[in-house]
C-alpha cells in the first residue's frame, strides 16, 4: 500500500546545476501537487495537475517545471538551482472526481539543500 | 483575501494534560476545513475535517475540532496528550480540488513527561 511516493529523499545541489524530484502515486487520482515548506511559513503550492497533460502554477511557480504524461507521475524539474530553491518538497495527491473530499495525500517529501 | 492563522507557532503541554490548538481563516465561500498532522521526517497525514453538518467532528488518534462560524474557527484539541502526539500541525481551508487549499504556517507541539 505505497500511496505517494518521492525519491530522492535527500539531495544536495550546486547553485546552477538541474535535477528532478520524482513522484508516483497508485491511488488512481486525477489530481497531483508539488508543495514547498519552509520554516513557519506552512506549505505553498508550486504547481499543480488535475489529469494527464494538463499543468497549472501554484502560489510559487518561479524556477520550476512539471509534466503531467500519465496518471500516475508528476515529476518536478529545478532548471538552474539557486540558494532560495533551499527546502523541503512535498509530493501530494487527492482524488478529484466525484466524491472528492479535498482531503490531499502526501508523500514523505524531499529535502533539498542548494549550496 | 483567503488565509489561515494558527497563532501559536509552538505550544509545551505536559503527558496527560489536555490541547487545545487554535486556528482561524479566512474565506469567501463555506469552507472545507482540515488538520493535518506532520511528525518528523514525514509527511503530513490528515486527522480530521469538516464540511458541514455537525459542528464538533471527530478525528484520528483522539482528537477533536469545533467548527464557529461566527468566529471564523476551527479549534483542534485533544483531552489528554501522549508523548507520541509530538508533532507539527497544520490547519488547513478550502475546497474540493486540493489546489484550492491554503495552509496555515503550523504549530509545533512538545509534549513534556
Amino acid at each position: 500500500n505505497a500511496g505517494v511516493t518521492q525519491t530522492p529523499k535527500f539531495r544536495i545541489l550546486k547553485i546552477g546545476q538541474s535535477m528532478t524530484l520524482q513522484c508516483t502515486q497508485d491511488m488512481n487520482h486525477n489530481y497531483m501537487y508539488w508543495y514547498r515548506q519552509d520554516p513557519g511559513m506552512g506549505l505553498k503550492l508550486i504547481y499543480y495537475s488535475v489529469g494527464a497533460g494538463i499543468t497549472d502554477k501554484g502560489e510559487v511557480p518561479n524556477g520550476y517545471n512539471v509534466s503531467r504524461s500519465t496518471t500516475e507521475d508528476f515529476p518536478l524539474r529545478l532548471e538552474l538551482a539557486a540558494p532560495s530553491q533551499t527546502s523541503v518538497y512535498f509530493c501530494a495527491s487527492s482524488s478529484g472526481g466525484q466524491g472528492d473530499t479535498g482531503e490531499l495525500f502526501f508523500g514523505e517529501g524531499s529535502r533539498l539543500t542548494v549550496l | 483575501a483567503q488565509s489561515v492563522t494558527q497563532p501559536d507557532i509552538h505550544i509545551t503541554v505536559s503527558e496527560g494534560a489536555s490541547l487545545e490548538l487554535r486556528c482561524n481563516y479566512s474565506y469567501g465561500a463555506t469552507p472545507y476545513l482540515f488538520w493535518y498532522v506532520q511528525s518528523p521526517g514525514q509527511g503530513l497525514q490528515l486527522l480530521l475535517k469538516y464540511f458541514s453538518g455537525d459542528t464538533l467532528v471527530q478525528g484520528i488518534k483522539g482528537f477533536e475540532a469545533e467548527f464557529k462560524r461566527s468566529q471564523s474557527s476551527f479549534n483542534l484539541r485533544k483531552p489528554s496528550v501522549h508523548w507520541s502526539d509530538a508533532a507539527e500541525y497544520f490547519c488547513a481551508v478550502g475546497d474540493t480540488g486540493g489546489f484550492k487549499t491554503i495552509f496555515g504556517a503550523g504549530t509545533r507541539l512538545f509534549v513534556k513527561a
